[in-house]
């Protein structure tokens, strides 16, 4: 089944303890993108990969990383994660550059006390 | 900077009626604009618009894109209560000198159908 996968669904952190978010897709896609989804603010770009090895700041990079090693996987990573990161985060995929046809994972609910 | 404002934030309605959910935007180098319905977690996609006055239309949903008035409606006839879900606009813009294609996202529109 065509799909992407995020991990975990929830967590709960403290501020300051690195933290890392999974984001795999099986359907072979070039394009990968994160998002955050507060409320009253919609879906916002952290970052997004063109390729494998290619990858550029969103709306709101500042305070997280990303990595694109391999074509399936796009990591994003909280070196030290404060409360304002407490957000809904969205990895998607889409086949090209074109976001007509993204997929979306289901979403980690991230909450940093 | 690129804009997207929903219309109405949130909506309630009972089942059976109908809703028009509207998007307008102000973006530089459009290139689409595309609905996407969000149920419990993960937005799914519902439609691509990039030319002025086509209906596109899935079921009981359709949706049609006015360039010149740079908005866009959604409408959701005989309503059911699995419609229930907040509706997302999005708004692909081309980037100048190469790079991926920008998407701006509105904050949605919460519809909540009643039985």
């Amino acid at each position: 089944e065509a799909q992407v996968t995020q991990n975990p669904r929830y967590l709960i952190t403290v501020t300051g303890k690195k933290l890392t978010v999974t984001c795999s897709q099986n359907m072979n896609h070039e394009y990968m993108s994160w998002y955050r989804q507060d409320p009253g603010l919609g879906l916002r770009q952290i970052y997004y990969s063109m390729n494998v090895e290619v990858t550029d700041k969103g709306d709101v990079p500042e305070g997280y990383k990303v990595s694109r090693k391999e074509k399936r996987n796009f990591p994003l990573i909280l070196e030290s994660p404060s409360p304002n990161q407490t957000s809904l985060y969205f990895c998607a995929s889409s086949l090209g550059s074109r976001n007509e046809k993204l997929f979306f994972g289901s979403g980690t609910q991230l909450s940093v006390l | 900077e690129d804009k997207v404002v929903q219309s109405p934030l949130s909506l309630v309605v009972h089942e059976g009626d109908t809703v028009t959910l509207n998007c307008s935007y102000e973006v530089t180098n459009f290139r689409s604009l595309l609905w996407y319905k969000q149920e419990k977690k993960a937005p799914t996609f519902l439609f691509m618009l990039t030319s002025s006055g086509i209906e596109k239309k899935s079921g009981r949903l359709s949706s049609i894109l006015d360039k010149k008035e740079l908005f866009s409606i959604l409408n959701i006839t005989a309503t059911q209560t699995g419609d229930s879900a907040i509706y997302l606009c999005a708004v692909e813009v081309t980037y100048s000198g190469g790079g991926a294609d920008g998407l701006t996202f509105g904050k949605g529109t919460h519809l909540i159908i009643q039985p």
